[in-house]
Formats: structure tokens, C-alpha cells, sequence
């Protein structure tokens, strides 16, 4: 099994919602991560997260909160969004301790729109 | 990180060859050169990455120019399916994170 998983494919919420984004994985992989990308634009990196714990942030507001529960498992819940949030989400995994190389393996991504 | 430079558009022919060039003149010693493609609706895919001497796998081959300051990624044989935007990236050292340049949209026509 190859695939990262990401749930739902599409969602669409207002300024004052909460929700949540999932990804999963079961490639035995120890960094996930999460990427945003607006349209005709390449990702940009939010988040990764290594043996569970965060290690980079960069930088990314706090009405985004990322959570890796256990290995397999990584959410990005989301709070008082703006429109300028809609983007799509893309969810990644990789071999943390493979130095400079890391195969990254993507998700097909939630496409986000805040209305 | 090292920045890459690629064009921003591509068009191919359908069973020819494509060579998409990258240009990271920064590069360091210890930089691997990575390249990901994005087909349409879906998420990056590796394709290939270097450090030093040319690579071949079975979607692509990477020529590195001798001074490194260069590559070429290489579809021998282009197909409809190939139409994508293709990323080259760099990392090094202990970085766990891959920052994606603007990449080059490639058409494949009939």
C-alpha cells in the first residue's frame, strides 16, 4: 500500500466554522506533512511533523492547528478561516531519517473553500 | 534553501522525447536535486532525484551537468498522459522539507 488518504476530497465552510482535515497512511512512514496550494501555484509547505512531534512550522496562523494523533494519522483542524484560506490541502509522508532524500508520497489533497 | 529556475511552459509531441530543463546555479555540495511532477487533480509524484551522476528509472533520467549547476529531466517518449507540471527541488543536509519552485507546465499534442 502506496497511497496516502485524504478525507474529504472537498469541503466547503464559512468563516465561523470548525473543521477538520484527515490523512492517512500505512507505509510504516515516521514524517508527515502538510502542504497548501493555491491555484496555478506550487505547494507551500505548512507543517511536518517527525516520530509525531511537530518540527517545522512555518509560520502559518493559528486558525490552523495540526495534529498527529499516532503514526498513521495526521489532522489539520481548522478554526475562523477567511476566504484567502481556500486553497487546495495536500497531505504528505516520507521516511524521516533518509538524510537530504525524502521520497515524499502525496495525497490527492482536500480542495478547501471558505465562503 | 538553493533556488531553481525552470521555464514555465513545455510542448511536446506525443511519442518524442522531452528534455525539461532546471537550473540551480546555488547549488551545494550537498544538495540532492529531486523532481516531482502534478498531474492534473492530483497530488505531487516523485519522479526522480540525483546527486551527482545521471540516473535512469522507469518513468524518467536525470542528466546532471558536470559543475552540478544544472539538469535535465528526460521523458524518452512523451504520452498524453505526461501532460503535468514538473517540479525540480532541491535539499540538503539534515532538511526535512522540499520547497517546490514555480515548475514547468508541460502539453503533450497528438
Amino acid at each position: 500500500d502506496t497511497e496516502v488518504t485524504q478525507t474529504p476530497k472537498h469541503l466547503v465552510m464559512g468563516m465561523t466554522n470548525k473543521k477538520s482535515l484527515k490523512c492517512e497512511q500505512h507505509m510504516g512512514h515516521r514524517a508527515m506533512y502538510w502542504y497548501k496550494q493555491k491555484a496555478k501555484k506550487p505547494p507551500e509547505l505548512m507543517f511536518v511533523y517527525s516520530y509525531e512531534k511537530l518540527s517545522i512550522n512555518e509560520s502559518v496562523p493559528s486558525r490552523f492547528s495540526p495534529e498527529c494523533p499516532n503514526s498513521s494519522l495526521l489532522n489539520l483542524h481548522l478554526h475562523a478561516l477567511q476566504p484567502e484560506d481556500s486553497a487546495l490541502y495536500l497531505c504528505a509522508s516520507s521516511q524521516p531519517d533518509r538524510g537530504p532524500f525524502r521520497k515524499l508520497f502525496f495525497g490527492s489533497g482536500t480542495q478547501l473553500s471558505v465562503l | 534553501d538553493a533556488k531553481t529556475t525552470q521555464p514555465n511552459s513545455m510542448e511536446s509531441n506525443e511519442e518524442e522525447p522531452v528534455h525539461l530543463p532546471c537550473n540551480h546555479s546555488t547549488i551545494s555540495g550537498t544538495d540532492y536535486i529531486h523532481w516531482y511532477r502534478q498531474l492534473p487533480s492530483q497530488g505531487p509524484e516523485y519522479v526522480i532525484h540525483g546527486l551527482t551522476s545521471n540516473v535512469n528509472n522507469r518513468m524518467a533520467s536525470l542528466a546532471i551537468a558536470e559543475d552540478r549547476k544544472s539538469s535535465t529531466l528526460i521523458l524518452h517518449r512523451a504520452t498524453l498522459r505526461d501532460a503535468a507540471v514538473y517540479y525540480c527541488i532541491l535539499s540538503s543536509g539534515t532538511a526535512s522539507k522540499l520547497t517546490f519552485g514555480t515548475g514547468t507546465r508541460l502539453q503533450v499534442t497528438l
